[in-house]
């Protein structure tokens, strides 16, 4: 009964590779996001999409792309992986018409580029 | 300037008393919700209390109160008879109308001395 789901837990591999992390949520909501949190704790928010369409893109390098096939899924591709991109991702969900729009996090994904 | 503040990078209580974990934020927008996560060293992110910029009354979950100061922009967390478990990093959100984004504090680790 997962509410919001991450995979791979944990990823590790070279710069210069490409990866994915996949999300998914069965809460039935409409908004899905990406955030990222740095070594000192820091989160931030990347994209954000709702009914499959993207609604925030902050200042990412386009070597991020996300992908929302449907309501309950989006996924993130990393192009070109560098040193700085080593984090932890967080995926994210809440319903864009309930009053409080409280997030819901996955577990997140800690990412690690050698 | 910082939207959301969290002054406290660390503190210490000693089990079963209570703690109050301070934030304050910037916004002109009459309407946005306030938010409260932990972090537990697992690294995932729980939500625990949200309080609403119209709410008249401090909201409340259980051992988790929020002390709502509006004129002083200020959202602290209490936290009463500390336990043990309840040694994290705790995160103080806002999400303001006017923007979809939520913007988070810095965090504050707490530690619960036996």
């Amino acid at each position: 009964d997962t509410a919001v789901s991450q995979t791979p837990k944990y990823l590790v591999t070279q710069m210069g590779n490409d990866k994915s992390i996949k999300c998914e949520q069965n809460l039935g909501h409409d908004t899905m996001y990406w955030y990222k949190q740095d070594s000192k704790k820091f989160l931030k928010i990347m994209f954000s999409y709702n009914n499959k369409e993207l609604i925030i893109n902050e200042t990412v390098p386009n070597r991020f792309s996300p992908k929302s096939p449907d309501k309950a899924h989006l996924n993130l591709h990393i192009n070109s992986l560098e040193l700085g991109d080593s984090a932890v991702y967080f995926c994210a969900s809440s319903h864009r018409t309930s009053p409080e729009e409280t997030q819901y996090f996955g577990p997140g994904t800690r990412l690690l580029v050698l | 300037a910082q939207k959301i503040t969290q002054t406290q990078p660390g503190m210490f209580v000693q089990e079963k008393e209570a703690v109050t974990l301070d934030c304050t934020y910037d916004t002109s927008d009459p309407s946005y919700g306030l938010f409260w996560y932990k972090q537990p060293s697992s690294g995932e992110m729980i939500f625990l209390i949200y309080q609403g910029s119209y709410d008249q009354q401090n909201a409340t979950e259980g051992r988790y109160s929020l002390n709502f100061q509006k004129a002083r922009k200020s959202a602290n967390l209490v936290i009463s008879a500390s336990q043990l478990g309840d040694s994290a990093m705790y995160f103080c959100a806002m999400r303001e109308e006017g923007y979809q984004k939520v913007t988070f504090g810095t965090g504050t680790k707490l530690q619960v001395i036996p």
